[in-house]
């Protein structure tokens, strides 16, 4: 099955830094999401982008899907911003999640 | 506040028990799922609904009982479970479809199983 793997696995910032997080995946895909998972365990949808570019705020995402990779950017990082950030495509009817990336914010 | 609610956050319970977990959503979808989440492993999605309808089981062991009374409300019963079961256990919803399209996802329940 399809495989998705997630960079880096931890990330630790000092607050208002930038940040790069990506998402691989091993096949082609119909649907990816990213989604910001906080410290009480709620998952917060990102960003729905199967194909191109789109931003909100301080976030924005990019998915080159012929080229089997997202990008989640961070900027001017703030300590609410800390938790587990995951994408999660969909492929041949199944959805999987990567593994996360654990994020920390400093002060 | 995603629009989808669970109840309730926590819950402890002893392998004889049983208990239910409850997922509502508010956003006029008609797909909803559970996953499960354990320490140090990915997302697992166990039950997908549409339409009231369960689509997919994944090879969940039948101590869950998912049931979808309506497109709105989501449960999750509970029995004999063992403590590898404790976990965070997530639901979410969809726009109608098949195939899953853009997911919101409920608080959680944060499972423990004594």
């Amino acid at each position: 099955g399809i495989q998705v793997e997630q960079s880096p696995p931890d990330l630790i910032l000092q607050e208002g830094a930038n940040s790069t997080l990506r998402c691989n995946f091993s096949d082609s895909v119909n649907n990816l999401q990213w989604f910001h998972q906080n410290p009480w365990g709620q998952l917060i949808n990102l960003f729905y982008i199967p194909s191109g570019t789109k931003q909100n705020g301080r976030l924005s995402a990019t998915t080159v899907a012929t080229e089997r990779y997202s990008l989640l950017y961070i900027s001017s990082s703030q300590t609410t911003d800390s938790g587990v950030y995951f994408c999660a495509v969909e492929s041949r009817d199944k959805v999987i999640f990567g593994p996360g990336t654990s994020l920390s914010v400093i002060p | 506040e995603t629009g989808v609610t669970q109840t309730p956050r926590h819950l402890v319970m002893g392998m004889t028990n049983k208990k239910s977990l409850k997922c509502e959503q508010h956003l006029g979808h008609n797909a909803m799922y559970w996953y499960k989440q354990s320490a140090k492993k990915p997302l697992e999605l166990m039950f997908v609904y549409n339409f009231k309808e369960q689509t997919e089981n994944n090879s969940v062991p039948s101590r869950f009982s998912p049931e979808c009374p309506n497109s709105s409300h989501l449960f999750l019963h509970l029995h004999t479970l063992q403590p590898e079961d404790s976990a965070l256990y997530l639901c979410a919803s969809s726009r109608p479809g098949v195939m899953h399209t853009e997911a919101f996802f409920g608080q959680g329940t944060r499972l423990t199983v004594v």
